[in-house]
């Protein structure tokens, strides 16, 4: 069936540092893909999406391409911020209409 | 976008006993949907909330369980029924206004649910 593989965590970075979250994906047919982030406290929010092959998604300075070639959807930040420290979901659409998330990973970003 | 709302935003209950949450969206969506977080773990699927008609459950989630309603386009109840310790978990549901794949899903602030 459908998953998806995401960087374990925590991943801890100081503030500016360039940030990689991994996300891999298994799918039959052409599913979208999200970043999700859920900051402490808060609920699920929309961070990024692409919808299909080679299409970027980007955000508030993140940036994921969806490679089908790869099935990767990897998220990336060139400068990251306190406010940043987060937990960041990979997500594919299923056939439904439904998500299906990866584990997540936590960001600690250390002034 | 969709504004998710749900109530109670947490609880402590006694193992035997059952909670209904509820979901309220500002506005109508097609789909609306149950996931559970339990400690340290992804979010799972349990159901799709049909509007005016039975929950379709994912494999491993029953109906006598995790009885769902959805009598309309803005609203939605999860009840966790004769709940044991291993329901504790965040219980989240989600919305989107269309119904294909690539349809932003909003979620609620989700339900932090402790059983003892």
């Amino acid at each position: 069936g459908n998953s998806v593989t995401q960087m374990e965590g925590p991943v801890t970075l100081s503030e500016e540092a360039f940030l990689t979250i991994n996300c891999t994906y298994t799918a039959t047919g052409y599913p979208s893909l999200f970043w999700y982030v859920q900051y402490p406290g808060e609920g699920l929010q929309l961070l990024l999406k692409a919808t299909k092959a080679d299409d970027k998604g980007s955000n508030k300075g993140f940036e994921a391409t969806y490679r089908k070639e790869t099935t990767s959807f990897h998220l990336e930040k060139g400068s990251v911020q306190v406010s940043d420290s987060a937990v960041y979901f990979c997500a594919l659409s299923g056939s439904q209409g439904n998500l299906i998330f990866g584990k997540g990973t936590k960001l600690s970003v250390k002034p | 976008s969709a504004v998710i709302s749900q109530k109670p935003s947490r609880d402590i209950c006694q193992r035997g006993t059952s909670l209904t949450i509820q979901c309220q969206v500002d506005s109508q969506v097609t789909m609306m949907f149950w996931y559970r977080q339990q400690p340290g773990q992804s979010l799972t699927l349990i159901a799709t909330a049909n509007q005016g008609s039975e929950a379709t459950y994912e494999s491993g989630f029953v109906i006598d369980k995790f009885p769902i309603s959805r009598p309309n386009l803005t609203f939605s109840t999860l009840t966790v029924s004769n709940m044991s310790p291993e329901d504790s978990s965040i219980y989240l549901c989600s919305g989107s206004s269309g119904g294909g794949t690539t349809d932003t899903q909003y979620f609620g602030p989700g339900t932090r649910l402790t059983v003892l």
